[in-house]
């Protein structure tokens, strides 16, 4: 079956612009992750979402960035006034759900390679 | 605050080689992750180890986990040129309801002919 898919793959912008990135899960998953990975670097958390609420958005680094789920389903991550060192891999996860009794392995996306001039 | 160390950090091997590489956190979890990750490209889960003691294998790689020593450890036997990739290990924050991943800063390792 389809896996996570994200789109752009690739986006270049300026200093200072607002982008979008979107991220549509597997079908069925419920939960939803968003991740940075900054070259060299392990991924790092930005937010989860179960659902269609946002569950933990503790590693958003700052309120330009902001991010949404409105069916529970696509998500799209947004990121204002953008800057240079926000420039890196924006990875998307899901999962089957999270909660449970068992550990729900997480699926990553493509990445969408942010690139802020 | 979670913390996951992997060493070496980059690590280049001959073919047919055995190596290990380690993973420590900071922090009581049972459930530790091993990715791979190609150049340019998502991840790839490999291992899920949900206890203590657990090990798991899949062709050349094993992977086992000491929860009270919080140490994982990735074995590569007789390695070949297909193994070279980064290899990352993730701890979960253990919190019912969220498994968010944090992840060590990998292993870039380089298999040579």
């Amino acid at each position: 079956g389809a896996g996570v898919s994200q789109t752009p793959s690739n986006k270049v912008t300026e200093k200072g612009k607002y982008v979008e990135l979107r991220c549509d899960p597997i079908s069925g998953h419920t939960a939803l992750y968003w991740y940075r990975q900054s070259l060299g670097q392990g991924p790092e958390f930005l937010i989860y979402f179960q659902g269609t609420g946002a569950a933990d958005d503790s590693g958003l680094p700052n309120d330009r960035f902001f991010a949404v789920r409105p069916e529970g389903s696509v998500s799209t991550l947004k990121i204002q006034r953008t800057e240079r060192g926000d420039s890196a891999v924006y990875l998307c996860a899901s999962s089957l759900t999270a909660g449970e009794a068992s550990y729900n392995e997480q699926f990553f996306g493509p990445g969408t390679r942010l690139t802020v001039l | 605050e979670l913390k996951v160390e992997q060493n070496p950090l980059f690590l280049s091997m001959q073919e047919g080689k055995n190596y290990t590489i380690y993973c420590n956190y900071s922090t009581t979890s049972d459930r530790l992750y091993w990715y791979r990750q190609d150049p340019g490209k998502s991840l790839e889960s490999l291992f899920v180890l949900l206890s203590n003691g657990a090990v798991k294998q899949e062709g050349r790689l094993m992977a086992s986990l000491d929860t009270k020593a919080r140490l994982s450890t990735l074995h590569i036997t007789a390695a070949v040129h297909d193994l070279s990739a980064t290899y990352f290990c993730a701890v979960d924050s253990a919190n019912f309801g969220n498994e968010k991943l944090t992840f060590g800063t990998g292993t870039r390792l380089t298999i040579i002919p």
